[in-house]
């Protein structure tokens, strides 16, 4: 597609259990960022990728959460042994200079 | 550290109104990039505009316009004769050069009434 795209939308999950998100960046964008938007706030870093070179994880909370991007382009956000805290909505976006282009995010609920 | 500041948690005007949504930031860098986001009610983030620090230069695009001014690291975001599709919140972010991450401010969340 022309945009970046995340899935699922929704995601309801109980305490404790494991979850994956996934990010298709914008063909050829190079660069792609997680960020958590927690209800009514604003946008929290949680991890940069660029080419080929080692993510910067600086704004993971905690080692729960962990990302990879395999051959460049789609990237898996996973947050272990969910907690309820971590309800909110993950965002991805993309970009090849500066500008990033966001996906329509996926909204976890934990019960 | 880089840091963005948007007073105005919540703005309501009626339609045709003018509206300025106030942003200030922080760095100690000399060169950094502001930019502008929209995410209206679906959601998802539309990127307005991004400015260069070296690029003082005031920027117009159609009823939006942007006014940058480093003395007092504003950038200030005015809506001409708003529309309710306007409605939305709008963010303010600052990158630094050579930091991978972008700073955004809280938010403005701007109400239209017809």
């Amino acid at each position: 597609g022309a945009g970046v795209s995340q899935s699922p939308s929704n995601k309801v999950t109980e305490k404790g259990k494991d979850v994956e998100l996934r990010c298709d960046p914008i063909s050829g964008h190079t660069a792609l960022y997680w960020y958590r938007q927690s209800l009514g706030q604003g946008l929290e870093f949680l991890i940069y990728f660029q080419g080929n070179s080692a993510p910067d994880k600086s704004g993971l909370p905690s080692d729960r959460f962990s990302a990879e991007r395999t051959g460049g382009s789609v990237s898996t956000l996973t947050i272990q042994r969910t907690q309820q805290e971590d309800s909110a909505v993950y965002l991805c976006a993309s970009s090849l200079i500066l500008e990033q282009f966001f996906g329509p995010g996926t909204r976890l609920t934990v019960l | 550290a880089q840091k963005v500041t948007q007073a105005q948690t919540e703005i309501s005007v009626v339609e045709k109104e003018d509206v300025t949504l106030d942003c200030v930031y922080e760095t100690r860098d000399t060169t950094y990039y502001l930019f502008w986001y929209k995410q209206p009610p679906s959601g998802e983030l539309v990127f307005l505009i991004r400015r260069n620090s070296f690029d003082e230069q005031n920027e117009i695009s159609g009823r939006y316009s942007w006014n940058f001014q480093k003395s007092t690291s504003s950038f200030n975001f005015t809506i001409t004769a708003s529309q309710v599709v306007d409605s939305a919140v709008y963010f303010c972010a600052l990158s630094e050069a050579g930091n991978n991450d972008m700073r955004f401010g809280a938010g403005t969340r701007l109400t239209v009434k017809p």
